[in-house]
């Protein structure tokens, strides 16, 4: 099973639509969860961290359910500058050197079309 | 405060050679990660370095490759004798020594791309 599952897609919606995109880990000791954003051939970059309380940060919504073993990331009035792949990312518990590590899941590629 | 810079951006090798990968970390960050992202896969782990020390290299291949961060200058990626296999998109992060190692910057990437 791969440390970090995510339904790779495509997923074609027009602009204004919701979306949500799921995710799941497989270690329960994970210690801080994240979505990150990666546009074609550059560099991942963070859009934010998620929290058990949930947050939200303009038309984006994300949430953790540690119980679950669940992260959910939710896209509001999809805009066009949205298309993007959208990663999944855990680290591992806090203990030992593997603090810091980043494990990646393989991605949602989300097109918004006109 | 410019961001973290990774050269070349793109190489191009021949298979046997040797492939040295750079790595700038932004101004005051002690803490590089490499990461290796394969054609339509996701990114992965390779190396964790703070200034002269190896902390983690569990995703480095045993063999060919190796990296380090010495007291001067940038973090070096390098691939011995490369095959086919090693094409790539080789993304380096940093990270400051007084926030959590959670916080990762990460550069511009080097393709690399192997005849």
């Amino acid at each position: 099973r791969k440390e970090v599952e995510q339904d790779p897609g495509p997923f074609n919606v027009p602009e204004g639509a919701t979306v949500a995109f799921n995710c799941t880990y497989s270690n329960s000791a994970s210690q801080s969860f994240f979505w990150y954003r990666q546009d074609c051939r550059k560099e991942p970059k963070l859009l934010m961290s998620v929290y058990s309380s949930g947050n939200e940060d303009g038309r984006f919504t994300a949430q953790l359910n540690r119980a679950s073993q669940y992260i959910s990331l939710l896209i509001r009035d999809s805009k066009l500058s949205d298309s993007a792949t959208y990663l999944c990312v855990v680290t591992p518990d806090a203990g030992g050197t593997s603090y810091g590590k980043l494990t990646f899941g393989q991605g949602t590629i989300l097109t918004v079309h006109p | 405060n410019a961001g973290v810079m990774q050269n070349p951006r793109h190489l191009v090798r021949r298979r046997g050679q040797e492939a040295r990968l750079r790595c700038s970390p932004m101004k005051g960050h002690s803490h590089v990660y490499w990461y290796r992202q394969l054609p339509e896969e996701g990114l992965k782990f390779m190396v964790y370095l703070q200034k002269e020390n190896i902390i983690d290299e569990s995703g480095m291949p045993k063999e060919r490759f190796s990296a380090e961060f010495p007291k001067e200058g940038p973090s070096i990626l390098r691939i011995q004798q490369v095959v086919r296999g090693d094409s790539a998109a080789y993304f380096c992060a940093s990270s400051p020594p007084w926030v959590s190692t959670d916080t990762q910057y990460f550069g511009p990437g080097t393709r690399l791309t192997v005849l």
